[in-house]
């Protein structure tokens, strides 16, 4: 498709687990980016990509949390050790070019993490 | 730094009204932007609106319209003659100019019945 893809859709996984959650952006963006949305409440920004680096880490919560896009295209984001707190839906998004003064961001439709 | 304030977590109209969704923001910066997603039952944030902070023109997009009023730190969005398509969860969100992150409201539910 032409959209942002995000997979798996929902993920359940037991606490201390790993989890790898993968983003398929829009061909052709330079720009990633990864939230995290807790129930009820506006996503919170994780990290963007410019290009195969990190731009901005700014947002990772703590060192159990890393994303890689090691070809400048899809994303992974893992999270080790996983606590009942990572509980959310993960978003990516994508953008032409990157920054937010530069317009739009493409989001795919989130991975749920549920966490036991 | 950067806050954005959503009072209204759940607005309830009939098909047809209007409906006003409040949006307050927190900066130190001189040069920041303002938007409006909007998440549908599906969850992708589909962009709706972009405005930076030196166009404080009000905007107006077939039913929707935005108000911008940097005196009061408010980006008010409004929908005119709401339709049951319109239910969703509607953010506000702020730019750095010089950023790559935007920070979100809380997000007002919107429920048109018909």
């Amino acid at each position: 498709g032409a959209g942002v893809s995000q997979t798996p859709s929902n993920k359940v996984t037991e606490k201390g687990k790993y989890v790898e959650l993968r983003c398929d952006p829009i061909s052709g963006h330079t720009a990633l980016y990864w939230y995290r949305q807790s129930l009820g409440q506006g996503p919170e920004f994780l990290i963007y990509f410019q290009g195969t680096g990190a731009a901005d880490d700014s947002g990772l919560p703590n060192d159990r949390f890393f994303a890689v896009r090691p070809e400048g295209s899809v994303s992974t984001l893992k999270i080790q050790r996983t606590e009942r707190g990572d509980s959310a839906v993960y978003l990516c998004a994508s953008s032409p070019y990157g920054g937010t003064n530069t317009g739009e961001l493409f989001f795919g439709e989130g991975s749920r993490l549920t966490v036991l | 730094a950067q806050k954005v304030t959503q009072a209204q977590t759940e607005i309830s109209v009939v098909e047809k009204e209007d409906v006003t969704l409040d949006c307050v923001y927190e900066t130190r910066d001189t040069t920041y932007y303002l938007f409006w997603y909007k998440q549908p039952p599906s969850g992708e944030l589909v962009f709706l609106i972009r405005r930076n902070s030196f166009d404080e023109q009000n905007e107006i997009s077939g039913r929707y319209s935005w108000n911008f009023q940097k005196s009061t730190s408010s980006f008010n969005f409004t929908i005119t003659a709401s339709q049951v398509v319109d239910s969703a969860v509607y953010f506000c969100a702020l730019g750095e100019a010089a950023g790559n992150k935007l920070t979100f409201g809380g997000g007002t539910r919107v429920l048109v019945k018909p």
